[in-house]
């Protein structure tokens, strides 16, 4: 069936690092990639997408290429910022968008 | 555009007792909505799927008669907790979706749950 695996957080990193959040995957087909971000005490929140293989979704300064060769997603930021903290899902859609199998999540703490 | 909500946010009853959460879609009709269950730093685990107007789809091991799901119209799905224990004390997710391929689930703020 479908996976997600994404690294074991937490991630904790000073304000204006670079970030990376590596999600790869197992899927049949061709399922589209999300990243979600949940704050706390919040539901999930969608960050961005890709729908086909080397597409790259982007918003707020994160950014994600969908590598088919690689069967990954990794989410990556130039300088993050302490509001970034939160958790973060790596998602895949499949089925016609039937299903969604999202990772286990990464929380990223940012310290001033 | 693409809002759903959740109410009540934050929920705490006695053992016993049951306990209703709502899903609403605000500006958009849901055919298809979802109830995710989610443990404390765990990923969401999909309870059941409910598509309007028909009986919902429960995950293994989710028993249907503890966790009732009613999905009466295009924007409002139920979410009942029956006989509610301290093991069904959660973070409550749903989504909804409309019909057609290539449509995304969008998901509510989420309910927590505590049962004493």
């Amino acid at each position: 069936g479908d996976s997600v695996t994404q690294m074991e957080g937490p991630v904790t990193l000073s304000e204006e690092a670079f970030l990376t959040i590596n999600c790869t995957y197992t899927a049949t087909g061709y399922p589209s990639l999300f990243w979600y971000v949940q704050y706390p005490g919040e539901g999930l929140q969608l960050l961005l997408k890709a729908t086909k293989a080397d597409d790259k979704g982007s918003n707020k300064g994160f950014e994600a290429t969908y590598r088919k060769e690689t069967t990954s997603f990794h989410l990556e930021k130039g300088s993050v910022q302490v509001s970034d903290s939160a958790v973060y899902f790596c998602a895949l859609y499949s089925g016609g968008y039937q299903k969604v199998t999202f990772g286990t999540g990464t929380k990223l703490q940012v310290i001033p | 555009g693409a809002v759903v909500s959740q109410h009540p946010s934050w929920v705490i009853c006695k053992s016993g007792t049951s306990v209703k959460i709502e899903c609403r879609s605000l500006d958009f009709q849901a055919t298809t909505m979802f109830w995710y269950r989610q443990f404390p730093k765990q990923s969401l685990m999909l309870m059941a799927t409910s598509n309007e107007g028909s009986k919902a789809t429960y995950e293994q091991g989710v028993e249907k008669d503890k966790f009732l799901i009613n999905h009466a119209s295009l924007t409002l799905s139920t979410l009942t907790v029956t006989s509610a224990h301290p093991e069904d004390s959660s973070f409550y997710i749903c989504s909804a979706r409309t019909s057609g391929i290539l449509n995304e689930q969008f998901f509510g703020p989420g309910t927590r749950l505590t049962v004493l």
